[in-house]
């Protein structure tokens, strides 16, 4: 069973940062792309992030380019997102997902909440 | 950016009926499009993809059509569970985008 189990979420100040993590199990992980995307009330769903298997390609939305930076570790089945320079604006719940054309897997999500 | 727009937003219907959510590309996505099913708390979850796909495990009512830039998901005979909100998403080109979302609700 393919299972995706976000952490890393919590309450960050604007300007902070923040590192989010999912590890993947049930799957070969090596052989898939994968992906961040967040819901916030206001904005819906918004695809965030994408990674290719070995790290090589990495696309990003236009809103956290330059800001945001997807990462993977092979060797550990996980899959990283490092938020720097956060604004208000990404607060969100954060899923990390797996693309396979359409994301096929979601895990639970991880809340980000940005404020002072 | 591909914008995805959603129609209607919201809709109400009884137990049994027909129901089609519309999902209009603002350029061609041929057919790179994926429906979602979403309850309260939880994760989306796919229903089709590739625009008439139905992804396993989902139960046959519903369906997908179109190409191009205009598709449809269709629930053929509404059911107390599919209370829930529907997103429509392309993959054909990057930012991978989502529709707004339609809420069904049941009468």
């Amino acid at each position: 069973e393919v299972q995706l189990v976000e952490s890393g979420g919590g309450l960050v100040q604007p300007g902070g940062s923040l590192r989010l993590s999912c590890a993947a199990s049930g799957f070969t992980f090596t052989t898939y792309s994968m992906s961040w995307v967040r819901q916030t009330p206001g904005k819906g769903l918004e695809w965030v992030a994408n990674i290719n298997q070995d790290g090589s390609e990495k696309y990003y939305v236009d809103s956290v380019r330059g800001r945001f930076t997807v990462s993977r570790d092979n060797a550990k089945n996980s899959l990283y997102l490092q938020m720097n320079s956060l604004r208000a604006e990404d607060t969100a719940v954060y899923y990390c997902a797996r693309p396979r054309g359409s994301f096929d897997s979601w895990g639970q999500g991880t809340l980000v909440t940005v404020s002072s | 950016d591909i914008q995805m727009t959603q129609s209607p937003s919201t809709l109400s219907a009884s137990v049994g009926d027909r129901v089609t959510i519309t999902c209009r590309a603002s350029q061609s996505i041929s057919f790179w499009l994926a429906w979602y099913q979403q309850k309260p708390g939880k994760a989306p979850n796919v229903l089709i993809y590739q625009a008439s796909n139905l992804e396993s495990g989902v139960p046959s009512r519903f369906s997908g059509s179109g190409s191009g830039a205009e598709f449809t998901l269709t629930i053929s005979s509404l059911q107390p569970d599919d209370s829930a909100t529907y997103y429509c998403q392309q993959y054909n080109s990057y930012p991978w985008t989502f529709g707004q979302g339609t809420k069904v609700e049941i009468k």
